[in-house]
C-alpha cells in the first residue's frame, strides 16, 4: 500500500514569490493534516480536513497561507507571498477516523528554503 | 494549553547500551501519548502508543509507560543498535485510540546517534 505522497520534496524560492505543495493521502483516509516543522522543532498543526471540510485551521496564517482539498482526496497548501521565516519542512499526514487504527501516517515532507 | 517537553539531544550511545529519552507533558485531563520516530529523509512513523494511565506501549524493543502521577512517558530500550539512529518525538493527542481525529502536540524531538 502506498504511503502519503508529497511533492516536491525540496523547493527553493526567493522571498515574495508564491509556492505550492501537494499531498496525496493514503487511499480511503478521510482526514488530512498539514503540519509545519521548523528546524529542531516538532511538527505543529496548520490545518486539518475531514473529507473536504477544513475543521481546524486556527493555526493557519490566513493572510498568506491557503489550502484546499478538492473532492476530499488530494490537498494543496499555498503560500503567497513567501517570507524568509517560512523556510521549514511542510508535512502532510492522513488518517482514517473511526477505523480500528486511527494512526496518523506522515509523508516525507517538503523542505522549503526562502532566499 | 497542551505541551510536551523532551530531553534535549543529541544523545550519543554505543551499540548495545541502554536508552532512556525523557518525556513529560502538560494537559488538562488524560490524553493519549505517543512516540514517533523520524529516520533521515523519511516521514514520521508511529513507534508506540498508550491511551490510558499505566498502559505500556511497546514496539521493536522500545517501551514506554504512561505515568499519570508524574505526567511522563519516557522511552526506553534495553540494547540499542546503529539502525536506531533517528530523531524521536513524544506527542500527545485527543479523540480516539491514536489521536487520529484531532491534532497531535509534539515535543521538540531528541536526536539519537548510536555508534559501533
Amino acid at each position: 500500500e502506498a504511503g502519503v505522497v508529497q511533492s516536491p520534496r525540496y523547493k527553493i524560492i526567493e522571498k515574495k514569490q508564491p509556492v505550492a505543495f501537494w499531498c496525496n493521502p493514503i487511499s480511503g483516509h478521510n482526514t488530512l493534516y498539514w503540519y509545519l516543522q521548523n528546524l529542531g522543532q516538532g511538527p505543529e498543526l496548520l490545518i486539518r480536513y475531514e473529507n473536504e471540510e477544513a475543521v481546524d485551521d486556527s493555526q493557519l496564517p490566513k493572510d498568506r497561507f491557503s489550502a484546499e482539498r478538492l473532492k476530499g482526496v488530494d490537498s494543496t497548501l499555498k503560500i503567497q507571498p513567501a517570507e524568509l521565516g517560512d523556510s521549514a519542512v511542510y508535512l502532510c499526514a492522513s488518517s482514517l477516523v473511526g477505523g480500528p487504527h486511527n494512526e496518523q501516517f506522515f509523508g516525507p515532507g517538503t523542505r522549503l528554503t526562502v532566499l | 494549553g497542551d505541551s510536551v517537553t523532551q530531553m534535549e539531544g543529541p544523545v550519543t550511545l554505543s551499540e548495545e547500551a541502554f536508552l532512556t529519552i525523557n518525556c513529560t507533558y502538560t494537559a488538562t485531563g488524560y490524553p493519549s501519548l505517543f512516540w514517533y520516530v523520524q529516520y533521515p529523509g523519511e516521514g514520521l512513523q508511529l513507534l508506540l502508543k498508550a491511551t490510558k494511565a499505566d498502559d505500556k506501549g511497546s514496539n521493536k524493543g522500545f517501551e514506554a509507560t504512561y505515568r499519570k502521577e508524574t505526567t511522563s512517558f519516557h522511552l526506553e530500550k534495553g540494547s540499542v543498535q546503529v539502525s536506531d539512529s533517528a530523531v524521536y518525538f513524544c506527542a500527545l493527542g485527543w479523540g480516539g485510540l491514536t489521536g487520529g481525529g484531532n491534532k497531535l502536540t509534539f515535543g521538540t524531538g531528541t536526536q539519537l546517534k548510536v555508534e559501533l
